[in-house]
């Protein structure tokens, strides 16, 4: 049975700072890795996707690597903005690609 | 272009009542799935509906049913609500077209539900 799980619960950073959030998952043969943002009792929208045979994905300022023999995914923010603050989550398909398996998150804050 | 678009927004009930929630998929996706996101907590699981019929259920008991009509929308129906059932209830669409796997799936905003 896939778990995934999601370190550092929750971070709290100022503004400007380089962080990373940590993703890992205990069954490595994914089809994908998906990262998403949660806003406060909002909807999740997909930031970035890598597909098993890519090591990493870039938009903008956000930067997602894949360590699949490992079982972990990094997803990287750089320079980050008040707006950043808010719940990333990072999720793989099962094995019969049915349905999507959710880490608990990492709640982010950034500080003016 | 629409996306997944979710109804209604928030909703309240009391224990032992029934809901529905309905969810229309992206334009062109074909898939639905449902998720419960309680407080705190990642998404869950609920089922997947394709072809009007369910796929795929996750650890949920049979007061969860659903429903997928043939313009690809689907209802989500909890009956007998327990105070546990307070959530928030998420949508997913997907393509089988594009996606034989199914599992790049499209969010809506989600429907809050408070049982009291």
């Amino acid at each position: 049975k896939q778990e995934v799980t999601q370190i550092p619960a929750a971070l709290s950073v100022p503004e400007g700072e380089n962080l990373v959030l940590n993703c890992s998952f205990t069954d490595s043969a994914i089809y994908n890795l998906q990262w998403f943002r949660q806003d406060p009792g909002k909807g999740l929208t997909s930031l970035l996707l890598i597909q098993s045979s890519q090591r990493e994905q870039t938009s903008g300022r956000l930067n997602a690597s894949l360590d699949k023999s490992s079982g972990r995914s990094t997803l990287y923010i750089a320079a980050s903005q008040p707006g950043d603050s808010a719940t990333y989550l990072c999720a793989v398909p099962n094995t019969g690609f049915q349905k999507l398996v959710f880490g608990t998150g990492t709640r982010l804050l950034v500080s003016p | 272009d629409a996306g997944v678009t979710q109804s209604p927004t928030h909703l309240i009930k009391t224990r032992g009542q029934q809901v529905t929630l309905r969810c229309s998929p992206k334009s062109g996706h074909d898939t639905v799935s449902w998720y419960q996101q309680a407080l705190g907590q990642g998404p869950q699981f609920i089922f997947q509906y394709y072809e009007e019929e369910e796929r795929q259920r996750g650890n949920f008991p049979d007061r969860f049913s659903g429903h997928q009509f043939p313009n690809y929308s689907s209802e989500l129906n909890v009956n007998a609500l327990l105070l546990g059932d307070s959530a928030l209830y998420l949508c997913a669409s997907s393509s089988t077209l594009v996606d034989r796997a199914g599992n790049i799936q499209y969010f809506g905003a989600g429907t809050r539900l408070s049982v009291l």
